[in-house]
């Protein structure tokens, strides 16, 4: 098991460019998290999915922010367009399904940095 | 100049000791929490979890207390080691939808 493959492992871009994050989770996993972790806030959530399905959003940040799932195996977190304030490390976790106990499994994340 | 950011309670223990890393949760209704080791530039690494409807958990070296009294987590490492150097985080669940909380997190130092 390959766990949760998150790309790039690191970005570089320069304000109001597109940055777009990818993760694979776990096969089989149901649930999918985006996080995203900084020294002023810590971990926190920006949305979920259950079944490809956005099921709570609240924590994205602003509408620069967007999150997909096109299917199973694949979502992404696009930022259009990006500000230094964005600047972090961004999770990807995904579990067997969003009620059921077990760990959530991380990824390594992608550190993200817009000068 | 100064740089402000998240200070993280730091715990300082010599190898061979136990350690224990204690978080408070802040919703009366969660029903599952977890222990959480993040080693620099890694993601989290689940550790050990614990549901509601009981008080203590233990698995390998690790045990997990609850307080649902006075909402209350803790961790208890025994016989720490160097690999156990990292920050510990607790998560709580509030519901059963799924998303996790996290807390602010506690660095671990293990001085050999």
């Amino acid at each position: 098991d390959a766990g949760v493959i998150q790309s790039p492992r690191h970005e570089v871009t320069e304000m109001g460019q597109e940055v777009t994050l990818r993760c694979k989770p776990i096969s089989g996993h149901n649930s999918l998290f985006w996080y995203r972790q900084t020294m002023m806030r810590g971990l926190e959530l920006l949305i979920y999915f259950n079944n490809n399905v956005p099921i709570d959003d609240s924590g994205m940040p602003e509408d620069r922010f967007s999150a997909k799932m096109p299917n199973a195996s694949f979502s992404t977190l696009k930022i259009q367009p990006s500000e230094p304030r964005d600047s972090a490390v961004y999770f990807c976790a995904s579990s067997l399904a969003a009620g059921v106990s077990g760990g959530y499994t991380f990824g390594s994340g992608t550190r993200l940095t817009v000068v | 100049g100064e740089s402000v950011g998240l200070h993280l309670p730091t715990l300082s223990v010599q190898e061979g000791d136990n350690s224990i890393i204690n978080c408070a949760y802040s919703n009366s209704a969660s029903d599952y929490f977890i222990w959480y080791k993040q080693e620099s530039g890694k993601g989290p690494q689940f550790i050990i979890d614990i549901r509601s409807n009981m008080d203590k958990r233990q698995g390998q070296r690790v045990t997990v207390l609850l307080n649902k009294t006075v909402k209350h987590l803790s961790l208890q490492i025994a016989a720490t080691q160097p690999g156990d150097s990292a920050v510990y985080f607790c998560a709580e669940r509030p519901g059963s939808q799924g998303n996790l909380i996290f807390g602010k997190g506690t660095k671990l130092s293990v001085k050999p």
